[in-house]
């Protein structure tokens, strides 16, 4: 299957600073990129959905100029949490989609977000 | 969103045995729907697909079942094995995003 990098993969910051999270597809153009955010034994929940060269779609409740997501190119998309703290701390994901509305969807292995 | 952030549900089975999930949605207009198996730290992995105009698909050693009408799909793994142990979700796709359902907690026990 398609294969889907996230780095890094563990991260620790400092209450107040920025973290970004980079998503790429390894082996095919994603043209819709979602990311997702997850608390320990819980569901996955979306947060937003990025196409191509246009601005993010955010889900209710999720605050834009929190959570920046930029989808500059083909098989790059980054998630900045700006200024963290500590309820931001999650497991976050990624997933892209290569083509059709109906297409699946292929996801990264997670970053794992520690504020302190 | 649709996605749900409950607690697991956990499943326990014996080695060898067959494991049923089931999981609820909530969109009678999804049209798309995926199983997938996420192990401990890691991302989601995809199992099986399913399309609406369909009832039932089968893989190696799993098979989905839809039933429509009351907005029910199912997970079946045949002789289970403990590299089975993990989380199983549903997504269903509405529009242009998936949602996940609440998850499946799998054990598997030797």
């Amino acid at each position: 299957g398609a294969v889907v990098s996230q780095h890094p993969s563990r991260v620790i910051c400092k209450s107040g600073t920025s973290v970004k999270i980079e998503c790429r597809s390894l082996d095919f153009q994603a043209t819709t990129m979602f990311w997702y955010r997850q608390f320990p034994k819980q569901s996955l929940m979306l947060m937003a959905t990025s196409n191509e060269g246009s601005k993010a779609t955010y889900e209710q409740g999720v605050e834009k100029d929190k959570f920046l997501i930029n989808h500059a190119s083909l098989t790059l998309s980054t998630l900045t949490v700006t200024s963290a703290h500590p309820e931001d701390s999650s497991f976050y994901i990624c997933s892209a989609r290569e083509g059709a509305p109906r297409g699946t969807q292929y996801f990264g292995p997670g970053t794992r977000l520690l504020v302190l | 969103g649709e996605s749900v952030g409950l607690h697991l549900p956990t499943l326990s089975v014996q080695e060898g045995d067959n494991s049923i999930i089931n999981c609820a949605y909530s969109n009678s207009a999804s049209d798309y729907f995926i199983w997938y198996k996420q192990e401990s730290g890691k991302g989601p992995q995809f199992i099986i697909d399913i399309r609406s105009n369909m009832d039932k698909r089968q893989g190696q050693r799993v098979t989905v079942l839809l039933n429509k009408t009351v907005k029910h799909l199912s997970l079946q793994i045949a002789a289970t094995q403990p590299g089975d142990s993990a989380v199983y979700f549903c997504a269903e796709n509405t529009g242009n995003q998936f949602y996940f359902g609440t998850g499946t907690s799998l054990t598997v026990i030797p």
